[in-house]
């Protein structure tokens, strides 16, 4: 099993609807998980983190972490074309202070 | 406060090169990381390095050669690499505690 897994993409949704993109990991023991936005050609970019059972919300995005499940996702309200790019899922391993995993990724396109 | 600088941005190298890259952060951060990340594949944790100390070595080839002056800087030292290493290389730093981590813009490397 994968320490990190999110949901295969491609995904397209029309502008102005909800992205909706999921993730899960391995290890119980991870109390830290990260999104990242990566356009083609350039490094992630951090978008969101967090640390607590529950939602979390800024701006268009949210994040939702259920720990006993093992699930976080992300959900992007109001979709943009600027929003069309890979999102990657990342976890702090466990009870690691350093060691930072990313998923595979979920390609997403906002069609106009 | 997001700025972690890499130099050069483009590398290309023959395989009996010596060649280094480059990562300078001053944000006070004292975790930085070696990433590795192949075309439409997420980020490979290379090396982590926490308060100037090599914490984390993913079973790297020692063909690559990471090194921290201090707590600014971060190189990855490079020699006689295989084509199937060109890929882009990311570093990234973070505060303390959870593990947020910045990416660079990355230096994209080419091994002919």
């Amino acid at each position: 099993q994968k320490e990190v897994e999110q949901n295969s993409g491609p995904l397209s949704v029309p502008e102005g609807a909800i992205a909706s993109l999921n993730c899960t990991y391995s290890d119980r023991g991870s109390q830290s998980f990260f999104w990242y936005r990566q356009y083609s050609g350039k490094s992630p970019e951090l978008i969101m983190f967090i640390y607590s059972n529950g939602d979390k919300e800024d701006g268009r995005f949210t994040a939702q972490l259920n720990k006993a499940s093992q699930y976080v996702s992300l959900l992007i309200r109001d979709s943009q074309p600027s929003d069309s790019a890979t999102y990657l899922c990342a976890v702090l391993v466990g009870t690691s202070y350093d060691k930072v995993i990313f998923g595979p990724g979920t390609s997403l396109s906002v069609i106009p | 406060d997001t700025e972690v600088t890499q130099t050069p941005k483009h590398l290309v190298m023959g395989m009996t090169n010596k060649k280094s890259l480059k990562c300078e952060q001053h944000m006070g951060h004292r975790a930085m990381y070696w990433y590795k990340q192949k075309a439409k594949k997420p980020p490979e944790l290379m090396f982590v390095y926490s308060y100037e100390k090599l914490s984390i070595n993913e079973s790297v080839p020692s063909r690559f050669s990471p090194e921290c002056p201090n707590s600014s800087l971060l190189n990855l030292h490079l020699h006689a690499l295989q084509p199937e290493d060109s890929a882009l290389y990311l570093c990234a730093s973070s505060r303390p505690g959870r593990n947020t981590i910045y990416f660079g813009e990355g230096s994209w490397l080419t091994v002919v």
